[in-house]
C-alpha cells in the first residue's frame, strides 16, 4: 500500500514569508498527525485531526500556524509569518483510529525540512 | 506531564555486537504503550518495537528486545547481531492507551553501527 506522502521535501524562505506543507495520509486512515522536530530533538505533535475535525492543537502556535483538513482527506499545514526558530522538520504521520483500547499504529511521512533564514 | 529521557545522546557498536539503548519515562497514567521508533538519515520515521504497559513479557521482534521495568519507569532497547542498516537515530516514545493517542518522543540516541 503507498505510504504517507508529504511535499515539498526541503523549503528555504526568509523570516516573515509565508509557506504550506501538504500531506496526503494513508487511504482510510481517519487520524492524521502533524509533529515539529526541532534539531536534536525527538518531534513533537502540533495537531491532530480524526477525519476533518480537530482533536488536539493545544500545542500549535496559533498566531502564526494554521492547519486544515478539508473532507477529511489531504492536509495542509501553514505558517504566516515564519520565525527563524521555525526552522525544523515538519513530519505527518496517519493512523486508522484514535481513542479505542488498541492502539493503532502511527505511519510516518518522510517529512518536509524547512530552513528560515 | 509527560516526559520521556534518553540519556545516551551517541552511541557506537561493531558490527555483529550487541548494544543496549536506554530510555526513561514519566507519566501518572497506568495504560500506556512503549515504543522504540527509528529514523534513517533520509527521515521516515519506522516503528521497531512496542510494549504494552499492561503487559509483563518483554517485547521481542528479531534482533530487536526490549527490557520493560514498569516500577522503575525503564524501556530500555537490546539489539542484537548489530547490522551496518541500524545506524540511525533511535527514538523513545509513548502514549495513552485510550484517548487522543499521540506520541510523546525522547530527544533520541544515535547509534552507528562500525563495520
Amino acid at each position: 500500500e503507498a505510504g504517507v506522502a508529504q511535499s515539498p521535501r526541503y523549503k528555504i524562505i526568509e523570516k516573515r514569508q509565508s509557506v504550506a506543507f501538504w500531506c496526503n495520509p494513508i487511504s482510510g486512515h481517519a487520524t492524521l498527525y502533524w509533529y515539529q522536530q526541532i534539531l536534536g530533538q525527538g518531534p513533537k505533535l502540533l495537531i491532530q485531526f480524526q477525519n476533518n475535525g480537530v482533536v488536539d492543537d493545544s500545542q500549535l502556535p496559533k498566531d502564526r500556524f494554521s492547519a486544515e483538513r478539508l473532507k477529511g482527506v489531504d492536509s495542509t499545514l501553514k505558517i504566516q509569518p515564519a520565525k527563524l526558530e521555525d526552522s525544523a522538520v515538519y513530519l505527518c504521520a496517519s493512523s486508522l483510529d484514535f481513542g479505542s483500547l488498541e492502539w493503532n499504529e502511527q505511519f510516518f511521512g518522510p517529512g518536509t525540512r524547512l530552513t528560515v533564514l | 506531564a509527560q516526559t520521556v529521557t534518553q540519556s545516551q545522546p551517541e552511541m557506537s557498536v561493531q558490527e555483529a555486537e550487541t548494544v543496549t539503548l536506554s530510555c526513561t519515562y514519566d507519566t501518572s497514567e497506568n495504560n500506556y504503550y512503549l515504543f522504540w521508533y527509528k529514523q534513517p538519515p533520509s527521515r521516515q520515521m519506522i516503528l521497531v518495537i512496542r510494549q504494552e504497559a499492561y503487559k509483563q513479557q518483554n517485547a521481542t521482534e528479531n534482533r530487536f528486545s526490549v527490557n520493560f521495568q514498569k516500577a522503575a519507569k525503564s524501556f530500555s532497547l537490546k539489539i542484537s547481531d548489530s547490522q551496518l542498516g541500524d545506524t540511525a537515530m533511535y527514538f523513545c516514545a509513548f502514549t495513552f492507551r485510550t484517548g487522543a493517542n499521540n506520541l510523546f518522543f525522547g530527544t533520541g540516541t544515535r547509534l552507528t553501527v562500525i563495520p
